[in-house]
């Protein structure tokens, strides 16, 4: 069974500062991955995609990606408190499938 | 260019009816596909389609199909509506389904009585 992994947090981080979330996943064949955010009674908002090892940035986040250590991050700069959402990695498993980690919640205080 | 559409957005329903849920994908796009979400169990897939053809399904009763019309709008059913039903159910439009990058609509809020 091909899972994504996330720790549900909360995730508390102070006004301005860095958020850091991590997502491990088992395929290795798994080639891209989706970061989504999702305000509560919400639907899910794509706002990063990633297909190549290292770095990609768009304008405060940074998706991060370690195929070898089966790793994806997204780093959230000058976190604000419109940031506080839950965060859900996702992956490609088959066509049209995607596989979600249970996601983080994010809490950015004043 | 306007979004992902769902409708209703909003439904209650009682134990043993049904339920037929719309989604409107992204023009152009012609993948749809369709998701529970609760607070248990967070996001798990239902099925996808794909120029009219069911191309994946998950591990969902038979209780629960659909269908994908020409113009890629996908209805969702329910049938014989259980408490466990109650959920968020969202659909989400792709190009082409394959490792694109998929959108949400605002989702279906079902609660079954």
């Amino acid at each position: 069974q091909k899972e994504v992994e996330q720790n549900s947090g909360p995730l508390s981080v102070p006004e301005g500062a860095i958020a850091s979330l991590n997502c491990t996943y088992s395929d290795r064949g798994s080639q891209s991955f989706f970061w989504y955010r999702q305000y509560s009674g919400k639907s899910p908002e794509l706002i990063m995609f990633i297909y190549s090892n290292g770095d990609k940035e768009d304008g405060r986040f940074t998706a991060q990606l370690n195929k070898a250590s089966q790793y994806v991050s997204l780093l959230i700069r000058d976190s604000q408190p419109s940031d506080s959402a839950t965060y859900l990695c996702a992956a490609p498993q088959d066509t049209g499938k995607l596989i979600f980690g249970q996601g983080t919640t994010l809490q950015v205080k004043p | 260019k306007a979004g992902v559409t769902q409708t209703p957005r909003y439904l209650i329903k009682t134990r043993g009816q049904q339920v037929t849920l719309s989604c409107s994908p992204i023009s152009g796009h012609r993948s749809v596909s369709w998701y529970q979400q609760t607070p248990g169990q967070g996001l798990q897939f239902l099925f996808e389609y794909f120029s009219e053809t069911q191309r994946n399904k998950g591990n969902f009763p038979g209780r629960f199909s659909g269908r994908q019309f020409s113009n890629s709008r996908s209805e969702m059913n329910v049938s014989t509506l259980e408490l466990g039903d109650s959920a968020l159910y969202l659909c989400a439009s792709s190009l082409t389904g394959s490792s694109t990058e998929a959108f949400f609509g605002q989702g279906t809020r079902l609660t079954v009585v």
